[in-house]
């Protein structure tokens, strides 16, 4: 079946430093790509996502790029600070009208050394 | 605006017994998602309704489990009889019509033993 496959599962970094988180998608006609944070004891947060016809998207210290012919995406945090501690999800899925399923990454744990 | 509440937010139930989570979407919100995380593996799509019908639940595992959306506002998931396997976290989230984001829930930890 379709997968997303996500690296690494755990990432510790100095507090500011800059932290990137890779995925891998497999099914071809994916054109939506979100990514989530998870604070504990805190549902996932939608904190950006980038659709397949832009290459990269910035928002502030977060930014997002695509490489539709690799099927590869990341996530980058620059200037990482402590509340950047957090579980981060990849997911990937065809967002057409009235469908809007999505698959995830197997999440990476992001440790922020203050 | 409140946000998407689940409950509850911790369960253990013995193996055979029978389980039902609940999750109240944001008010407007027509579709509403189940999703489940086993064991620190990804976060697995069970299935989408939208407002009281179910347009895909290719993701529920086996006919153990049971949701429904009466009315198009909350929903319940049931499993029964529950098994092991069932253990994980179930996350609830909804969207308005025509947004790919969701707003997730904080989840149901669920414990099988």
């Amino acid at each position: 079946g379709e997968n997303v496959e996500q690296h690494p599962s755990t990432l510790s970094v100095q507090e500011g430093d800059s932290a990137v988180i890779k995925c891998t998608y497999s099914d071809s006609a994916s054109n939506y790509f979100p990514w989530y944070k998870q604070e504990l004891g805190k549902g996932p947060q939608l904190i950006i996502d980038i659709r397949s016809n832009v290459g990269e998207k910035k928002d502030q210290r977060i930014a997002v790029t695509l490489n539709k012919t690799a099927k590869h995406f990341s996530l980058h945090i620059t200037e990482t600070q402590p509340e950047d501690s957090a579980v981060y999800f990849c997911a990937s899925g065809e967002a057409t009208s009235g469908t809007y399923k999505y698959i995830f990454g197997t999440g990476t744990r992001l440790k922020v050394l203050a | 605006e409140a946000g998407v509440t689940q409950f509850p937010s911790h369960s253990v139930i013995e193996k055979g017994q029978t389980v039902t989570l609940r999750c109240d979407p944001i008010s407007g919100h027509d579709n509403l998602y189940w999703y489940r995380r086993v064991m620190g593996k990804e976060i697995k799509f069970l299935l989408h309704f939208v407002k009281e019908s179910k347009q895909d639940e290719s993701g529920m595992p086996n006919n153990r489990f049971l949701a429904e959306r009466t009315g198009g506002t909350y929903s319940t998931l049931k499993v029964q009889p529950a098994e092991l396997e069932d253990s994980g976290v179930y996350f609830c989230a909804s969207s308005l019509t025509g947004n790919y984001g969701y707003t997730f829930g904080s989840g149901t930890r669920l414990t099988v033993v």
